[in-house]
């Protein structure tokens, strides 16, 4: 069965130093691996993904996020971060042979201004 | 297009009573996901649809939780008789078919429910 690991509930940085979310997952095939935000009372909205091919995914509001297959790792990074980037961020993964994605516990991002 | 719309955004109800919440999926999308969203479990995938027909519902909580989808535009999850511990924010989701490159899922606003 598929999984995702966020190991922090919280990360706190300050603007305009560079951030990283941590993610971890498990799949059985290869994986589809996303990135989603989520701010006070609304839905999510995605950020980024990896599928195939280069290993660094460059997606929404600067960020990145680097696929590591040997560490199963999918570690959201940005290298400035901004006061207006305090939310919550949910890993996700789905088995390319599969139809369900299962979203991690949620990391709250606090930047302290 | 809009996106994924949910209905309603607020919920107030009272032990016992039945309970419907809305979702039409982008149009194109025929993939449509149910979630459940609470302090204590996160984010909960409870069922999901394929062309209109339940694919897996291994996370619905209780036999008290249905859902549908009639067509392609619209789903209904309901709950009956609802209890205090279903109060939470239920997402609806819908997406592409997962082996395209568009495969991410995009959510609706959210169904905040109440139950007292």
């Amino acid at each position: 069965a598929q999984s995702v690991a966020q190991p922090e509930d919280q990360v706190n940085v300050a603007e305009g130093n560079p951030l990283t979310v941590k993610c971890t997952y498990s799949v059985s095939g290869n994986p589809y691996l996303f990135w989603y935000v989520q701010y006070p009372n609304r839905g999510l909205q995605f950020l980024l993904k990896y599928i195939t091919g280069d290993n660094l995914v460059k997606g929404s509001y600067g960020f990145e996020a680097e696929f590591n297959k040997s560490q199963t790792s999918f570690h959201l990074k940005k290298p400035s971060a901004l006061v207006s980037d305090s939310a919550l961020y949910f890993c996700a993964v789905r088995d390319s042979g599969g139809f369900k994605t299962i979203f991690g516990a949620g990391t709250r991002l606090f930047v302290k201004a | 297009d809009a996106g994924v719309i949910q209905s309603p955004r607020h919920e107030v109800t009272e032990m016992g009573q039945e309970v419907t919440l809305r979702c039409k999926p982008i149009s194109g999308h025929d993939y449509l996901f149910w979630y459940r969203q609470t302090m204590m479990r996160g984010l909960e995938l409870l069922i999901y649809f394929n062309n209109n027909v339940p694919i897996d519902d291994s996370g619905m909580p209780e036999d008290r939780f249905s859902a549908k989808m009639p067509n392609a535009s619209f789903s209904t999850l309901k709950i009956q008789p609802s209890e205090p511990r279903d109060s939470a924010v239920y997402f609806c989701a819908s997406s592409l078919p997962p082996t395209g490159s568009s495969t991410e899922a995009f959510f609706g606003q959210g169904t905040r429910l109440t139950v007292v």
